[in-house]
């Protein structure tokens, strides 16, 4: 079955305590991304990736990375994780071309303490 | 930068009514993409329509319309026959046909649909 896989689909964590959260997909997607969802604010795009080996910056970078070694896989990493970090996470791709539609991960709600 | 707003925070309607919700976006491009998301309590998010800016015949997915203006940068999502499913969080979506444009897809903050029986 054709899908982003996302994990965990819950975590609660304290400040300061690294963390990662994993995304994989199965469908050669060049593309993947995360994002944040919170409430009034939509989805807002934290990193991006076109290919492996290549990252960069979304709307909402600071105090999290990526890195993308493999096609499939785009971890994200919270270094020092802090309240205002406490969102729901989404990892999505799709192909590149600009009409393909995201596919998306089942979400992880994060809460630091 | 793209902007997409959504004005509607909350909408309802009646079950088997019709309801349409509204999105508005900002861009200086003339090729892009655009999408509807579904998101249910779930908090799947799921793909419900899409339109290409360069098509002028709005798309139609069964029960799932949309009245696309490209000259006032419009689109809005109309549900015909809404069914208690139907309620959900909706997002609209602005996608860049530039693969080296740093917001690839951009959001609107969402409208949460409700349906009443």
């Amino acid at each position: 079955e054709a899908q982003v896989t996302q994990n965990p689909r819950y975590l609660i964590t304290v400040t300061g305590k690294k963390l990662t959260v994993t995304c994989s997909q199965n469908m050669n997607h060049e593309y993947m991304s995360w994002y944040r969802q919170d409430p009034g604010l939509g989805l807002r795009q934290i990193y991006y990736s076109m290919n492996v080996e290549v990252t960069d910056k979304g709307d909402v970078p600071e105090g999290y990375k990526v890195s993308r070694k493999e096609k499939r896989n785009f971890p994200l990493i919270l270094e020092s994780p802090s309240p205002n970090q406490t969102s729901l996470y989404f990892c999505a791709s799709s192909f590149v071309p600009a009409n393909s539609p995201l596919h998306f991960g089942n979400g992880t709600r994060l809460t630091v303490t | 930068a793209q902007t997409v707003t959504q004005s509607q925070p909350e909408m309802s309607v009646q079950e088997a009514e019709t309801v349409t919700l509204s999105c508005t976006y900002d861009t200086s491009e003339s090729d892009y993409y655009l999408f509807w998301y579904k998101q249910p309590p779930s908090r799947q998010m799921i793909l419900v329509i899409r339109q290409e800016a360069y098509k002028q015949q709005n798309a139609t997915e069964n029960r799932f319309s949309v009245n696309f203006q490209k000259a006032a940068k419009s689109f809005s999502l109309k549900i015909s026959d809404s069914q208690l499913g139907d309620a959900a969080m909706y997002f609209c979506a602005y996608r860049s046909p530039r693969d080296n444009y740093g917001q690839n897809f951009v959001f609107g903050p969402g409208t949460r649909l409700s349906v009443l029986p």
